[in-house]
């Protein structure tokens, strides 16, 4: 079947802290991955995405490359601020319907 | 656009009666999705529909639960009768079928069932 693994949260950082956030996959074919955040109060939005093996997301200073020989997608931000304080979601999904995702990781950075 | 709309935001209910969410998806999307999302339970897909028909319904939780999208614009999430454990927030979410690209999300609807 399909499914996603996040890192149990919640991850709490001194703001400019390295930031990784681990995900990890189980996919029957070659899905598109994703990484959404969610703000309090909020829907989620999208905060970036790959759609091939070793293809590179990035967006706002957050990056996260495709790795399909470890079927990872792992969510990395050099500096974080006070503002990325929200919780991020990795997902998988074939041909952009249907969607799979994981837990949730919940961030507080601090100042 | 205006993305994807939801209503109401906040709805507080007693056991037993009925709840209707409501989702306008965005203009020109032919999929429509419902999730719920709670703390213990984390973001569940319910139902999603394509071009208003219903797809996978494997993730509504019981006969309580039913879902409709009359036409494009405009979907329905109906609990009767509600019941305290419902108590979650609700989101609607579209995506088109062209374009490699992802699910918008509405901004929810916390139901509290009291």
């Amino acid at each position: 079947g399909n499914s996603v693994t996040q890192m149990e949260g919640p991850v709490t950082l001194s703001e400019e802290a390295f930031l990784t956030i681990n995900c990890t996959y189980t996919a029957t074919g070659y899905p598109s991955l994703f990484w959404y955040v969610q703000y309090p109060g909020e829907g989620l939005q999208l905060l970036l995405k790959a759609t091939k093996a070793d293809d590179k997301g990035s967006n706002k200073g957050f990056e996260a490359t495709y790795r399909k020989e470890t079927t990872s997608f792992h969510l990395e931000k050099g500096s974080v601020q006070v503002s990325d304080s929200a919780v991020y979601f990795c997902a998988l999904s074939y041909n952009f319907n249907k969607f799979y995702f994981g837990s949730g990781t919940k961030l507080n950075v601090k100042p | 656009d205006a993305g994807v709309i939801q209503s109401p935001r906040h709805e507080v209910t007693e056991m037993g009666q009925e709840v209707t969410l409501r989702c306008k998806p965005i203009s020109g999307h032919d999929y429509l999705f419902w999730y719920r999302q709670t703390m213990m339970r984390g973001l569940e897909l319910l139902i999603y529909f394509n071009n208003n028909v219903p797809i996978d319904d494997s993730g509504m939780p019981e006969d309580r639960f039913s879902a409709k999208m009359p036409n494009a614009s405009f979907s329905t999430l109906k609990i009767q009768p509600s019941e305290p454990r419902d108590s979650a927030v609700y989101f609607c979410a579209s995506s088109p079928s062209r374009g490699n690209t992802e699910a918008f999300f509405g901004q929810g609807t916390r139901l509290t069932v009291v």
